[in-house]
Parts: structure tokens; sequence; C-alpha cells
């Protein structure tokens, strides 16, 4: 069975500092993707990494993927408050594109 | 572009009551996906689609659960009865086929079962 583990579940940070959540699988994939949850709301599309060596970015977010490790980062850069949320990543599986869900990053930046 | 739609957004049931979900994807997506999210915790695959045809159930508890997908667009999950165990969230996402693949998730029912 498939495991997807993140760390660290908990963060908290200070706005304007820099930090990086690990998302780590247990098993073959090529294709893992991030969403953001805020708090009663639905998960929302980050980033899609489709290759090993795949970097993405959007403001003050990058995700990577290193296929060999199995490992993807998303790196945090000079946290402002709008970040907080929890932070999922999930592994593709092919065929049928399941996909399989880590345990969440909850982020919490303070001011 | 309209996104994930589902209802109700909320629900409170008593233990043994029948519940139904409902949810309509994003137009032009075959498959369909049914999640659970318990508090705390990341989405667990319940049951997937492609068209009408259920091609992944093995975690849907299907003593008590049941889905269907009529038509090949909108679908409806059931429970019955509901134990206090099934209170979480439940969400739908949607995919069309393409070089990403991503997933679309609606804004999920939220289910207390009293």
């Amino acid at each position: 069975e498939l495991k997807v583990e993140q760390n660290p579940l908990f963060l908290s940070m200070q706005e304007g500092k820099n930090y990086t959540i690990y998302c780590n699988y247990s098993t073959t994939s090529d294709r893992l993707y991030w969403y953001r949850q805020d708090p009663g709301k639905s998960l929302e599309s980050l980033f899609v990494l489709l290759s090993n060596g795949a970097v993405k970015q959007e403001g003050r977010l990058m995700a990577s993927l290193d296929t060999k490790a199995r490992l993807s980062t998303l790196h945090i850069t000079a946290a402002v408050h709008d970040l907080s949320a929890t932070y999922f990543c999930a592994v593709d599986l092919r065929p049928g594109n399941q996909f399989y869900f880590g345990t969440g990053t909850s982020l919490t930046v303070i001011p | 572009e309209a996104g994930v739609v589902q209802s109700p957004r909320y629900k409170i049931i008593e233990k043994k009551q029948p519940v139904a979900f409902w949810c309509n994807p994003i137009s032009g997506h075959n498959t369909l996906y049914w999640y659970r999210q318990n508090l705390g915790q990341g989405p667990e695959l319940l049951i997937r689609y492609e068209n009408e045809e259920a091609v992944d159930d093995s975690q849907l508890p299907k003593d008590r659960f049941s889905a269907e997908r009529l038509k090949g667009v909108d679908s409806t999950l059931k429970i019955q009865p509901a134990e206090l165990g099934d209170s979480a969230v439940y969400l739908c996402a949607s995919r069309q086929s393409g070089v990403y693949n991503e997933q679309f998730f609606g804004p999920g029912t939220r289910l207390t079962v009293l």
C-alpha cells in the first residue's frame, strides 16, 4: 500500500521567514500534486509536477519533485499571513489516476 | 466555467438514518471521484467512476454505502444506515483526461451523525 508522509504536520512561522514542507512517498510515481485547503473549504490546486526534476513557482511558493528520492518539497519564501492554510501533497498512481493524499501540513503564519 | 457542485453543504442526522449526497462534476469531465475526509486528515478515495462505470470501489464500505452515476454525469453517494463513525466531509472531484490529469474538487458535504 502506498504511504505518503508529510512533515512537519504543524508549522508555525513568522511573517517574512522561509520554510520547506516535505512530502515523501513509498512507491514509484512520476506525478505529484500540491493542494491548499482553507478551514471549512475544499481543496484548491496549487501545483502539478509531472516529471523528475520538475519545478513550479507561483508567488511565494515553489514546488519541486525528485522521483528517484520519492520526495517533493514545497518551499515558502518570505511568508505572509495569507498563506496560512493546510497544504496537502497527493501522489498519482497510474493507471486510474488514483490520488493518495499525504497527512497534510497545517501552516500558521504569525504577523 | 462552473466548478464541481455538491449538495447539501451540511447535513446533520441521527444514527441509523439514511443520507444522500449529490455531485455535479465539471462539464466534459469523464472521471468522477468520491472521497471521505476525516478531521485533520487527507481525503481518502471511496469510489471512482469512468463515465457510468464504477472502476474502483475497493474502499467503499459496501454494507452501508452505495453510489451511482446515471448517464455518466451527476452522481449520488448514499449511506444507509449511518453510523457515528461516518461523520466526515464527503468530497466529490472530477477530472478530464489529458496531460495534467488534475482533479478538481467540490466544496464538500459536512456530515454529522448524532
